[in-house]
């Protein structure tokens, strides 16, 4: 069981807008600490999509948005394309366990 | 180019120990931390220590203490992740990934900003423990 909680599975067509939600407590999110969002296409290694809840890295399409209120975050992806099929994790840092805490994942199905 | 190159994969038996490497370029290895994620085979991302590069302090996972040890040899930008008493479980892709960089704080204390996100990422190095 993760500490950050997102769902499994979302799916969404190109012209939509799909959001992939992360939920923490107060120990983690809660505590004003970033969250960060990656990318990991089956078989290669996780890339970084959002950083400090709302940033995109140099060369990160700007389809990609991160938001955050209270104890969870969002990424959105406006019109996703077929090579957004992927599996996207958030992640934070959580003072109760000092260390570093990620979602389980959630696997993008481009309709 | 900023990266991170590690070994390659191991099998190894249920009770060995397994070393990984990981070596840095493109950057000053010592004004960052490098954390280790393990993922299982279809499993999610999991979190299992961090190392700074700076001073060699370490903050490893509760579940892992005791059977993990990560180190650095700042002569040649490398870290190190060794994992012992590995069990059929254990059986994952090892990343390792650079975060943490260092600042001064008001007060002038040199310290890991531990809100960084990981932003470079190892190829990944995969580990079966197989009998």
């Amino acid at each position: 069981q993760s500490v950050l909680t997102q769902p499994p599975s979302v799916s969404g067509a190109p012209g939509q807008r799909v959001t992939i939600s992360c939920t923490g407590s107060s120990s983690n999110i809660g505590t004003n600490y970033d969250v960060h969002w990656y990318q990991q296409v089956p078989g290669t290694a996780p890339k970084l999509l959002i950083y400090g809840n709302s940033n995109r890295p140099s060369g990160v399409p700007d389809r990609f948005s991160g938001s955050k209120s209270g104890t969870s975050a969002s990424l959105a992806i406006t019109g996703p394309q077929a090579e957004d099929e992927a599996d996207y994790y958030c992640q934070s840092y959580d003072s109760s366990l000092r260390g570093w805490v990620f979602g389980g994942g959630t696997k993008l199905t481009v309709l | 180019q900023v990266q991170l190159v590690q070994s390659g994969a191991e099998v190894k038996k249920p009770g060995a120990s397994v070393k990984v490497s990981c070596k840095a370029s493109g950057y000053t290895f010592t004004n960052y931390g490098i954390s280790w994620v393990r993922q299982a085979p279809g499993q999610g991302l999991e979190w299992m220590g961090w190392i700074s590069a700076y001073n060699g302090n370490t903050n490893y996972t509760q579940k892992l203490q005791g059977r993990v040890t990560m180190t650095t040899d700042t002569s040649t930008s490398t870290a190190y992740m060794e994992l012992r008493s590995l069990r059929s479980d254990d059986t994952a892709v090892f990343y390792c990934a650079r975060t943490t960089r260092y600042y001064y704080d008001r007060r002038g204390y040199y310290l890991p900003e531990i809100n960084d996100a990981f932003d470079i990422w190892g190829q990944g190095t995969m580990v079966t423990v197989s009998s």
